[in-house]
């Protein structure tokens, strides 16, 4: 089983809501990934848990907040958003970097996320 | 600047036809991953591969990965209409993933 979970698949907020998006594996992953993609361009890599501890924050505006309440979840907490933050947000989880073989991410598919 | 350079950005065929996707770096991976994307979806991994050199096949994809691990290429033989969509590239190193824009192929019946 390679599946990655997430919830909603679809997203409408104010820029003064607070939602959040929820990813979920049971593959024993210890590394989760947050990404971001814009239509017709590829993802973008925001954070990165590694045995949910952060490990990796491409400088994503604090208005995104992760948290990895335990290793089978990860979770995107959203306040404030700007209309430019409209995109799909994928998740995705690996075993970790033990070995080369063990990178491989597989992905959610997808929350769409649109903020008026 | 893109980490991962994939040509062509845009490909149209007929069905029945051959194609190679190229993904190329200056840097060096630990290992390659190859995905395809359906609009509004994840991507959906196809392969991976981790040894320089290596050849990987399914079915009519062929992948290979370059001697010094920073280029690889997908062959597609007898292309279908089934295998229109986006496929993207991505290297990793120490966690870090880092995709190729992308090729939007599409075959035509």
């Amino acid at each position: 089983d390679t599946e990655v979970t997430q919830t909603p698949k679809h997203l409408v907020m104010g820029m003064t809501n607070k939602k959040s998006l929820k990813c979920e594996q049971h593959m024993g992953h210890r590394a989760m990934y947050w990404y971001k993609q814009k239509a017709k361009k590829p993802p973008e890599l925001m954070f990165v848990y590694s045995y949910e501890k952060l490990s990796i924050n491409e400088s994503v505006p604090s208005r995104f907040s992760p948290e990895c309440p335990n290793s089978s979840l990860l979770n995107l907490h959203l306040h404030a958003l700007q209309p430019e933050d409209s995109a799909l947000y994928l998740c995705a989880s690996s075993q970790n970097v033990q070995a080369r073989s063990q990178e491989t991410q597989y992905f959610g598919p997808g929350t769409r996320l649109l903020v008026l | 600047t893109q980490l991962l350079e994939q040509s062509p950005q845009f490909l149209s065929i007929q069905e029945g036809e051959n194609l190679t996707v190229y993904c190329n770096s200056s840097s060096v991976f630990s290992s390659l991953q190859w995905y395809r994307q359906e609009p509004g979806e994840g991507p959906v991994l196809l392969v991976t591969v981790v040894t320089g050199g290596e050849v990987k096949k399914l079915k009519r994809l062929t992948f290979q990965f370059g001697d010094a691990r920073k280029d690889s290429s997908l062959h597609i033989t007898a292309a279908q209409t089934g295998d229109t969509g986006l496929y993207l590239c991505a290297g990793a190193k120490n966690n870090d993933m880092r995709f190729g824009a992308g090729t939007r192929l599409t075959v035509k019946p």
